[in-house]
């Protein structure tokens, strides 16, 4: 049992590139969620689709687009790369009803 | 105004020590409250979750809300080298319906062997 997958692990951008993180999760959950985590700032919500078919903002969605792909997959897309948007970055996933956030491994991003 | 606020530390215990950490939030209609630990490195899980006013007991760790004055904390009884990581207190503010959970920005804990 997998949990949640994100790829890549690493990655390094030159400003104004694009690319796309990848989340899934093999437990069936509703509810995705990205996250970024900056030192002195915590975890702050960028996206999150609460079922199939929906995405909402957080708190920082400036320069973020997503896409609820199917059930399983929720990708996070940069689509000009800026150094501010130098994070780590965590995907989590939650099952309806209950409300424990079950998180990826994390992207670390470097933007150049 | 953070609407889930954080001493980001270093607090720092010896070993067999009870470590207490505090966390303050400013909408009063959260429901839950909820404890994630992060070693360094790692990615958060979570370790205590509380809804309603007083303690919430689970081996080695306490959870306290207090709703009237927007304040949870988590305590750690016997604290070990083990524990030393940094705890994240995360607020779930419903909206419509829709769960947002939002974060602290973490208190790093060092537990002195």
């Amino acid at each position: 049992n997998a949990g949640v997958t994100q790829t890549p692990k690493f990655q390094v951008l030159k400003t104004g590139q694009s690319m796309t993180l990848q989340c899934a999760q093999d437990m069936n959950h509703n509810s995705m969620y990205w996250y970024r985590q900056d030192p002195g700032m915590g975890l702050r919500l960028i996206y999150y689709s609460a079922s199939e078919g929906t995405t909402d903002k957080g708190e920082v969605p400036n320069g973020y687009n997503v896409s609820r792909l199917n059930k399983r997959e929720f990708s996070l897309r940069l689509e000009s790369a800026a150094p501010s948007q130098t994070s780590v970055y965590f995907c989590a996933s939650r099952r309806t009803g209950e409300e424990k956030l079950f998180f990826g491994s994390g992207t670390q991003l470097s933007v150049l | 105004q953070k609407e889930v606020e954080q001493n980001s530390g270093p607090l720092s215990v010896p070993e067999g020590a009870i470590a207490s950490l505090n966390c303050t939030y400013s909408d009063r209609v959260s429901q839950s409250f909820f404890w994630y630990r992060q070693y360094s490195g790692k990615s958060p899980e979570l370790i205590m979750s509380i809804y309603s006013n007083g303690d919430k007991e689970d081996g080695r760790f306490t959870a306290q809300l207090n709703k009237a004055s927007q304040y949870v904390s988590l305590l750690i009884r016997d604290s070990q080298p083990s524990d030393s990581a940094t705890y994240l207190c995360a607020v779930n503010g419903v909206t419509s319906g829709t769960y947002k959970y939002i974060f602290g920005t973490g208190t790093r804990l060092k537990v002195l062997a």
